[in-house]
Order: C-alpha cells, then structure tokens, then sequence
C-alpha cells in the first residue's frame, strides 16, 4: 500500500530564511507520480510541481526548488529565501495507477509560517 | 474554464438533515473525486469515479453517497448529516493514466459543512 509521511507537522521561520519540507513516501509500484500542493490560508488547493518516477532531476523554479532521490524515497522541497505569502500548508501525495485511474494518497500536510 | 467547481460554498445543517454538494469540470478529465479535509488529518478520500460510469469507494465512504452524472458532473450526498461529518469538502478531477490523460489532479474551492 502506498503511503506518504510528512513528519514536520509546523515549520516557524523569519523571512528570508531558507526551509526544506521533507517527505517520504512508500510504494511498491515502479511506475508512480510525486506532487506538492500549497494551501493558503484561503483555502484552495494549489498544484505546484509533478515528477514521475523516471525523472529524477531536480527541478527550480524561482524561489522553489524539489529534490527527488528514490534511494531514499523521498521528495523534498525547499524554498530559498522565505517571504511572508510562503505562509502556507504543503502537502506532497503519491498516485500510483493501479487499472489506470488515479487514487492519491496525501501526507497530512505541514504548515509553513514565516514571520516578517 | 472555470477548471473545477464547487457547489455551495458554505452549508449549514441539522443532524439529520440530507444535502447534495455538486462538483462540475470542463476539462475533459475522465476521473473525479471527493475529498473530506480536517485538522491535522490531511485529504482523505470519500470516493472516486476512475471514468463515466464508475464509482468506488475510498478511505472514508459511510455516510456518503456519490453519483457520476455525467462526465463534467460527480455529486456527493449526505443522506443523514451528523456532526462527525463535519468538515471541509474538496473535489478533484484528473485525466486516466491508460488513455494518457492529465495525471495531476486539480481541486475546486473547497465546501465548509457545519453540521449541528
């Protein structure tokens, strides 16, 4: 059964500082897809960023960057120099496609505040 | 494209009271999904429908109902509310993997349910 941990619960830092949210993830597909989503205190779910288990380069995007290492299991994502609109719950899920439709499984989110 | 949406946004019930939310996409996506979100327990899944047709059963099905309309459409139904269903409720849509459809899900808005 696939299974994503995401065992910060709350992160606290000051703008401008870095911060990597660890996730990892269990599976026993070879085949399965890596996301994170962002959840502002709005309330929506936001998509971020989608890897499939072939590509393991590390992608950057601006401030945001995710590193993807499958020794480990793991999917992290970092922001580099933190702002206040960064205050957000991140969640990282796992799809694998068993019969081809999707059934993801989230972590329980962790919740980034950044103070000014 | 309005992408996913929600209907209503806020709902108030009595134990006991039945209600439908509405989920639409016009992304032409093949599966959809209901979520339930609480505090500190992340999305977990009520049920899905991989395609027009199906539906099935996911993490936290009793007390629910769904029906897939039609390929835009998936409804959720509360049948008897009660206050352990009290929560914020998310849909999703995403294409299917086999026919090489969009494999990132993307959520609407987000239903507040406060059941008394």
């Amino acid at each position: 059964a696939q299974k994503v941990t995401q065992a910060q619960t709350e992160i606290s830092v000051v703008e401008k500082e870095d911060v990597t949210l660890d996730c990892v993830y269990e599976t026993r597909d070879t085949t399965y897809y890596l996301f994170w989503y962002k959840q502002p205190p709005s309330g929506e779910l936001v998509f971020l960023i989608r890897r499939n288990s072939f590509d393991e380069q590390n992608e950057i995007s601006g401030r945001y960057s995710w590193n993807f290492q499958k020794s480990t299991s793991s999917f992290n994502f970092t922001i580099t120099a933190s702002q206040v609109v960064d205050s957000a719950v991140y969640f990282c899920a796992l799809s694998e496609a068993p019969g081809g439709s999707y059934i993801p499984t989230f972590g329980r989110g962790t919740s980034l505040i950044v103070h000014p | 494209n309005a992408g996913v949406t929600q209907t209503p946004k806020f709902q108030v019930l009595k134990t006991g009271q039945s209600m439908t939310l509405q989920c639409a996409q016009d992304m032409n996506h093949n599966s959809m999904y209901w979520y339930r979100q609480d505090p500190g327990m992340g999305l977990r899944l009520i049920y899905y429908s991989a395609s027009e047709g199906t539906t099935d059963k996911g993490e936290v099905p009793n007390g629910y109902n769904v029906s897939r309309l039609n390929k835009r459409e998936f409804s959720l139904r509360l049948e008897s509310a009660a206050p352990s269903q009290t929560s914020v409720y998310f849909c999703a849509s995403s294409g299917h993997v086999i026919w090489g459809g969009e494999v990132t899900q993307y959520f609407g808005p987000g239903t507040r349910l406060l059941v008394l």
